[in-house]
């Protein structure tokens, strides 16, 4: 079983609509958890960034982790078609001393106008 | 503006060559990374580097080389050791004490002449 596992989609949706993200992990030791989004060639841009379990949000975009099930959501709100891009989860042990990230394989999400 | 820069962005390697990818970051951070990101991969960490003069192997070093001179620039060198080179790579910085905020640079492709 892979630490991360995150469905790569394609994901397609139309303006508005509002997207769900996921990813589940395997390793209980994982406390911090982020969302990068990943412009098509560019590089990872962090997103969203929260410790431990509960809900965190910004703008239209809310981070969620359910610790007991080993599950994180990003969900968008009024999607748009400047949020298309590649979503990749990514979570560790700790957030400063260790500086090894676990990356999910990325979501390809497309929002049409 | 603070950021990290990758040189060149596109790259063409013989066989038996070895190639130098460029990184540089102005923004003052003491941990850096490399990472490769193939297609349906995600991200996989080639070497990190918590200060200078200091680095670790990640996940899949095998075939590669770094150095760490300076603070703000941490070069890799993709040997001809490594058999499959073709891929996208990226490489990113992190401030003291938060290895969750890494910041990325817009990649290095290199393809195999």
């Amino acid at each position: 079983q892979k630490e991360v596992e995150q469905d790569p989609g394609p994901l397609s949706v139309p303006e508005g609509a509002i997207v769900s993200l996921n990813c589940t992990y395997s390793n209980s030791a994982f406390q911090y958890f982020m969302w990068y989004r990943q412009y098509s060639r560019k590089g990872p841009e962090l997103l969203m960034y929260t410790y431990s379990s509960g809900n965190k949000e910004d703008g239209r975009f809310t981070a969620q982790v359910d610790k007991s099930s080993k599950y994180i959501s990003l969900f968008i709100r009024d999607s748009q078609p400047s949020d298309s891009a590649t979503y990749l989860c990514a979570m560790s042990a700790s957030g400063g001393s260790n500086y090894k990230l676990t990356f999910g394989k990325g979501t390809l999400l497309t929002v049409n106008p | 503006d603070g950021g990290i820069t990758q040189s060149p962005k596109y790259l063409f390697r013989k066989e038996g060559q070895n190639v130098t990818l460029s990184c540089e970051q102005n923004l003052n951070h003491d941990a850096m990374y490399w990472y490769r990101q193939d297609p349906g991969q995600g991200l996989r960490l080639i070497y990190y580097s918590q200060i200078v003069n200091d680095f670790q192997k990640g996940d899949i070093a095998e075939g590669y080389s770094v150095s760490r001179e300076k603070k703000e620039s941490f070069p890799l060198t993709v040997t001809s050791a490594q058999k499959n080179p073709t891929a996208f790579y990226l490489c990113a910085s992190s401030p003291p004490g938060w290895g969750g905020f890494q910041h990325f640079g817009d990649g290095t492709r290199l393809s195999i002449l």
